[in-house]
């Protein structure tokens, strides 16, 4: 199983709204990652958890919360967004090596409005 | 931080044509990986190289270490490879997130 599986696939919210966006591999890796990607633009990394620990963070605003519960699960929560943090995130996975794939989920297309 | 330049950045060519996309980087690397977006978002990985040339059915990737250059191409081209190629690269040890080239947009026509 190779799958890294990214819930929901469309988000819509408001500015006031709190969500969250969850992401699940099962390939036992132990790097995951939060990507964001706008539109026609390549991703940007916000995010790398290493063993469950925040090992990266690219300066994302703190109205982006990582979260790892587990070595499964990745979640990113929202609160407070803007219409321009309007994107794609992509979750993806990998093993900790200096030489490793990436796994990408399908991504979630969230629109703030 | 890696600077990664690809070109070109939209191509057009005829079904069984042979594609070659090109990506540079301005500093060293542990590994550069050629990745494939569909419409609609996912992202596949196509190779990963530190070294040498990769060959999978009809792609192929080289890599030049001392020309820090790297080459994705296609042979015999289909429809179906129409998406965008991204050139990415990783830069440090262990969990390394990934420095994206803009990316080449490829529209294989019948």
């Amino acid at each position: 199983d190779t799958e890294v599986t990214q819930t929901p696939k469309h988000l819509v919210m408001g500015m006031t709204n709190k969500k969250s966006l969850k992401c699940e591999q099962h390939m036992g890796h132990r790097a995951m990652y939060w990507y964001k990607q706008k539109a026609k633009k390549p991703p940007e990394l916000m995010f790398v958890y290493s063993y469950e620990k925040l090992s990266i963070n690219e300066s994302v605003p703190s109205r982006f919360s990582p979260e790892c519960p587990n070595s499964s699960l990745l979640n990113l929560h929202l609160h407070a967004l803007q219409p321009e943090d309007s994107a794609l995130y992509l979750c993806a996975s990998s093993q900790v090596l200096a030489k490793n794939i990436q796994y990408f989920g399908a991504g979630t297309r969230l629109s703030v409005l | 931080k890696n600077e990664v330049e690809q070109s070109p950045q939209n191509l057009t060519a005829q079904e069984g044509e042979f594609i070659t996309i090109n990506c540079s980087y301005s500093v060293g690397i542990s590994a550069l990986h050629w990745l494939q977006q569909h419409p609609g978002g996912g992202i596949v990985s196509l190779f990963m190289l530190s070294s040498g040339k990769k060959k999978h059915g009809r792609l192929i990737a080289t890599i030049n270490i001392q020309e820090k250059h790297s080459s994705l191409h296609i042979t015999a081209s289909h429809p179906r490879d129409s998406a965008v190629y991204i050139c990415a690269v990783g830069s440090g040890g262990g969990a390394d997130g990934l420095t994206f080239g803009k990316g080449t947009h490829l529209i294989i026509q019948p």
